[in-house]
């Protein structure tokens, strides 16, 4: 079955410190892994968006690489601010199915 | 470019009830997508509507269904409403298909079943 597993559930950090979240996924083949960040209430904006061809796409603070090999890909946040609490979602797209297939998000929130 | 607009925000149902749920995506976007959202389960695929024609379904039963007119404009109904109903849907959409090109979310109907 395809799945897409990310961790850790929820995060927290201190303002100005880095973290990095984990996606792993089974989905194969695959045509793109996107990174989602979706603030409480509110829908989901996209971060990055990687073929399976990319390694690494930047958006500002944010980071996001892809090994294709191991099936993982990670987001790296730099610098956190406050507005950075939220949940990001990992989603990679099937080419077989045509479908997107979501992960559960990791919750990060931010304390001054 | 306004974005993409759901309406309406927040509904009361009661079970046995039906619902509908609109959509209007971004000036010039053809594909539009639904998603249920539960703190259990995430974000779920119900359905994407590209140039009027269902594209792809997920695993909901009959009870949801939808249409997209000729305005690219959608509209999801839910009938028989269960108390599991109960959740945040999402509507996004996309210039070309959804599992190739950006999806834009509008912020969701919110969805209560009594």
């Amino acid at each position: 079955k395809n799945q897409v597993e990310q961790s850790p559930q929820s995060l927290i950090i201190l303002e100005g410190k880095n973290c990095t979240l984990q996606c792993n996924y089974t989905v194969s083949p695959f045509s793109n892994l996107r990174w989602y960040k979706q603030d409480t209430g509110r829908g989901p904006v996209s971060l990055t968006i990687m073929t399976f061809s990319e390694n690494t796409k930047s958006n500002g603070r944010y980071t996001a690489t892809l090994d294709a090999d191991t099936k993982q890909s990670s987001l790296h946040i730099t610098a956190s601010q406050l507005s950075d609490s939220a949940s990001y979602i990992c989603v990679v797209s099937s080419p077989v199915t045509d479908k997107l297939i979501f992960g559960t998000g990791t919750r990060l929130q931010v304390f001054p | 470019k306004a974005g993409v607009t759901q309406t309406p925000r927040y509904l009361i149902k009661t079970r046995g009830q039906q619902v509908t749920l609109s959509c209007s995506p971004i000036s010039g976007h053809r594909s539009v997508s639904w998603y249920q959202q539960t703190p259990g389960q995430g974000l779920q695929f119900l359905f994407e509507y590209f140039s009027e024609t269902q594209r792809n379904k997920g695993n909901f039963p009959g009870r949801f269904s939808g249409r997209q007119f000729s305005n690219s404009r959608s509209e999801m109904n839910v009938s028989t409403l269960e108390l599991g109903d109960s959740a945040l849907y999402l509507c996004a959409s996309s210039h070309g298909l959804a599992d190739t090109d950006t999806q834009y979310f509008g912020p969701g109907t919110r969805l209560t079943v009594l």
